[in-house]
């Protein structure tokens, strides 16, 4: 069964700091993993998709990189912003019955 | 990008009644859908998968009786929450696949569900 782990669970830092977000998982059977977006009561911003054959993908501020075989993710948020504040997901899409499995978050305040 | 709407965004029922909740996809088809629900501070559960057409597959721990899910075509699915407790209450999203498209979900705004 597919176990998705997040690390740290909850970060707080200073404006302007850069951060790593890590995502671990125990089964490398997976199609992509993605991070999301998540701010209080609201639904999913996606943010990055990795597929399985590629090893990082960037968005502005954001790179994300995928180690298949060893299970691991991280997200980096270069020069981060009180606007980065929210809850940031981990998700991979396994292989088998192509269900999407969530890590719980990591939840980021970023003070100005 | 492929778009998922969720209606409704929040709804309050009374203990007992029914609340249905729809998921749509606005311009791609969608064989499979899938139902989460999060607790407040918790991540994302997997409720059931919704298959067009078919009997929707759901999780370990997930009352099919009480979560009814119907994918009648292939670019709505429906979830209806039976004789709604208080612990019920939760935050509902659904997510859909491009049938014709890669592996990539797309993911509904989410449902605050409040029972009372």
């Amino acid at each position: 069964k597919q176990e998705v782990t997040q690390i740290p669970a909850a970060l707080s830092v200073p404006e302007g700091e850069n951060l790593v977000l890590n995502c671990s998982f125990t089964d490398s059977a997976i199609y992509n993993l993605q991070w999301f977006r998540q701010d209080p009561g609201k639904g999913l911003t996606s943010l990055l998709l990795i597929q399985s054959s590629q090893r990082e993908q960037t968005s502005g501020r954001l790179n994300a990189s995928l180690d298949k075989s060893s299970g691991r993710s991280t997200l980096y948020i270069a020069a981060s912003q009180p606007g980065d504040s929210a809850t940031y997901l981990c998700a991979v899409l396994n292989t088998g019955g192509f269900k999407t499995i969530f890590g719980a978050g990591t939840r980021l305040f970023v003070k100005a | 990008g492929a778009v998922v709407s969720q209606h409704p965004s929040w709804v309050i029922c009374k203990s007992g009644t029914s609340v249905k909740i729809e998921c749509r996809s606005l311009d791609f088809q969608a064989t499979t859908m899938f139902w989460y629900r999060q607790f407040p501070k918790q991540s994302l559960m997997l409720m059931a998968t919704s298959n067009e057409g078919s009997k929707a597959t759901y999780e370990q721990g997930v009352e099919k009786d009480k979560f009814l899910i119907n994918h009648a075509s292939l670019t709505l699915s429906t979830l209806t929450v039976t004789s709604a407790h208080p612990e019920d209450s939760s935050f509902y999203i659904c997510s859909a696949r491009d049938t014709w498209g890669d592996t990539e979900a797309f993911f509904g705004q989410g449902t605050r569900l409040t029972v009372v």
